[in-house]
């Protein structure tokens, strides 16, 4: 079975200052790796995703991640964080054997971003 | 434009007075979702559907139901709430599969249940 996890509960990063956010995930194979963002009172909005290739993929609103077969991570980087970074991200992993469907998805428990003026 | 569209927001309700929390899709989409997203534990995801008339178990499914009638609509019903499925809901829809086309998330609807 497949998990993820978020190490950090909370992330506290300076605005301007870079930011990094760890997923570790279990799985036997590559799996396929996606971040997402919730704003404050919004749903979840898709940042990027991995499922071959290069390991660094760009997302939107400037986000990188990269993956890490070796160490069975897919952190989530941003050079200078602005204060409208501040939310709630989560790292989700998926089966590539599954059907791929709303089924197939298992989210870490997710950081909390403060963004300190 | 393209959404999820989950009512009510916001709900408070007594434990066993059954309701149904609304969800549609204007995206022609197959796949829905729900999922409860509670502090320390992220999302789980109580049911699916993958076309209309088929849905499916997730993680968390004791105490709801779903149904599928229309392609558009994926209502999640609470039969007989009680206080532990007090809880922020999201709907979700994609067009194929999670993989190739991003889920779309409502807003949430915050249940307490008193």
């Amino acid at each position: 079975a497949q998990s993820v996890t978020q190490p950090d509960i909370h992330i506290t990063v300076s605005e301007g200052a870079s930011l990094e956010l760890r997923c570790n995930y279990s799985y036997g194979a590559t799996p396929y790796l996606f971040w997402y963002v919730q704003s404050p009172g919004q749903g979840l909005q898709l940042l990027l995703k991995y499922f071959s290739g290069d390991t660094l993929v760009q997302g939107i609103k400037g986000f990188e991640a990269e993956f890490k077969r070796s160490q069975s991570s897919f952190n989530l980087r941003k050079p200078s964080v602005h204060w409208s970074d501040a939310a709630e991200y989560f790292c989700a992993v998926g089966s590539p054997y599954s059907g791929g469907g709303a089924d197939g998805l298992t989210f870490g428990k997710g950081t909390h971003l403060i963004i300190q003026p | 434009e393209a959404q999820v569209t989950q009512n009510p927001r916001y709900l408070i309700t007594v434990t066993g007075k059954k309701l149904t929390v609304t969800c549609s899709q204007n995206m022609n989409h197959e796949y829905m979702s729900w999922y409860r997203q509670d502090p320390g534990l992220g999302l789980r995801q109580i049911y699916y559907s993958m076309n209309v008339e088929v849905t499916d178990k997730g993680d968390v499914p004791e105490g709801y139901k779903v149904s599928r009638k229309e392609k558009r609509n994926f209502p999640l019903i609470l039969e007989s709430p009680s206080p532990n499925q007090t809880s922020l809901y999201f709907c979700a829809s994609t067009a194929g599969t999670a993989y190739n086309s991003p889920l779309h998330f409502g807003n949430g609807t915050r249940l307490t249940v008193t």
